[in-house]
C-alpha cells in the first residue's frame, strides 16, 4: 500500500515553454503533498507544501509564479514549471503521507528528471 | 528550527561486512520520530527504518538497526551483512511542522554508501 505515482519520469523541453508534472496517491487520500527538488549529488530540498482545496505554501526563495502548484483533489497534485530555463533543470520528487502526524513516514514518487534546453 | 547533520559524505564497505552511518540532529521537541531513507541509483526514495524518540529500544528491520542516543541527539544506522543492493545514498530525516497540522521532512545532506564485492 501507500503508492505514490509521479509522471512523467523524464521530460526534455525547450527554454521558455511550460512543463506539468503530476503526482498521484494511488491507494490513499492525501490532503497534503510535498514537492522536493534535488540537484545532482545533493539532498532533497522542500520547495512547497501542496494543500488540497487551498493555496500551496512555498518555501523561502521558491518563486510562486514559476512553480505553480495545484492540488485539485485528494489524490492529485500538479507542479507546473512555467517559462522554463536551463537553470530549472533538476530532479523533482513529490511525496505524501497516509497520516498527518509526525510519526507518519513520507511516501515518494519515482521523481521527474527535467532537462531544459 | 530542526537541523540534521550527516558528517560522512561517502563511505564504502566490503560485501558481508558491517557499516555504520552517523546522523546528529538538533531539536527542542521532546517527542518525535526519526527516519532513515535510502536512494539507490534509480533515485526512488525508500524508507529504511524509523525510530520513536520516547522508546528506549532501538529499532530494527532485518539487517538494518539504529543506535539512538536521545541525550546526545544521535541517530546512527547500522547495516549488517552488507549486500551489493545496499549501494545507495542514505538520508537521515526529521519531521518539521509545516502548518495546518501537517509535517514535512528535513533531510540531512546524505551519505553515499558503496558496497564493494
Amino acid at each position: 500500500g501507500a503508492v505514490v505515482s509521479q509522471h512523467p519520469s523524464r521530460v526534455i523541453c525547450k527554454s521558455g515553454t511550460s512543463v506539468k508534472i503530476e503526482c498521484r496517491s494511488l491507494d490513499f487520500q492525501a490532503t497534503t503533498m510535498f514537492w522536493y527538488r534535488q540537484f545532482p549529488k545533493q539532498s532533497l530540498m522542500l520547495m512547497a507544501t501542496s494543500n488540497e482545496g487551498s493555496k500551496a505554501t512555498y518555501e523561502q526563495g521558491v518563486e510562486k509564479d514559476k512553480f505553480l502548484i495545484n492540488h485539485a483533489s485528494l489524490t492529485l497534485s500538479t507542479l507546473t514549471v512555467t517559462s522554463a530555463h536551463p537553470e530549472d533543470s533538476s530532479f523533482y520528487i513529490c511525496s505524501a503521507r497516509t497520516g498527518q502526524g509526525y510519526n507518519s513516514p513520507l511516501h515518494f514518487g519515482n521523481g521527474t528528471r527535467l532537462t531544459v534546453t | 528550527a530542526q537541523t540534521v547533520t550527516q558528517s560522512q559524505p561517502e563511505m564504502s564497505v566490503q560485501e558481508a561486512e558491517t557499516v555504520t552511518l552517523s546522523c546528529t540532529y538538533d531539536t527542542s521537541e521532546s517527542n518525535y520520530y526519526l527516519f532513515w531513507y535510502k536512494q539507490p541509483p534509480s533515485r526512488q526514495m525508500i524508507l529504511v527504518i524509523r525510530q520513536e524518540a520516547y522508546k528506549q529500544q532501538n529499532a530494527t528491520e532485518n539487517r538494518f538497526s539504529v543506535n539512538f542516543q536521545k541525550a546526545a541527539k544521535s541517530f546512527s544506522l547500522k547495516i549488517s551483512d552488507s549486500q551489493l543492493g545496499d549501494t545507495a545514498m542514505y538520508f537521515c530525516a526529521f519531521p518539521a511542522y509545516s502548518g495546518a497540522g501537517s509535517y514535512q521532512l528535513t533531510f540531512g545532506k546524505g551519505t553515499k554508501l558503496s558496497v564493494i564485492p
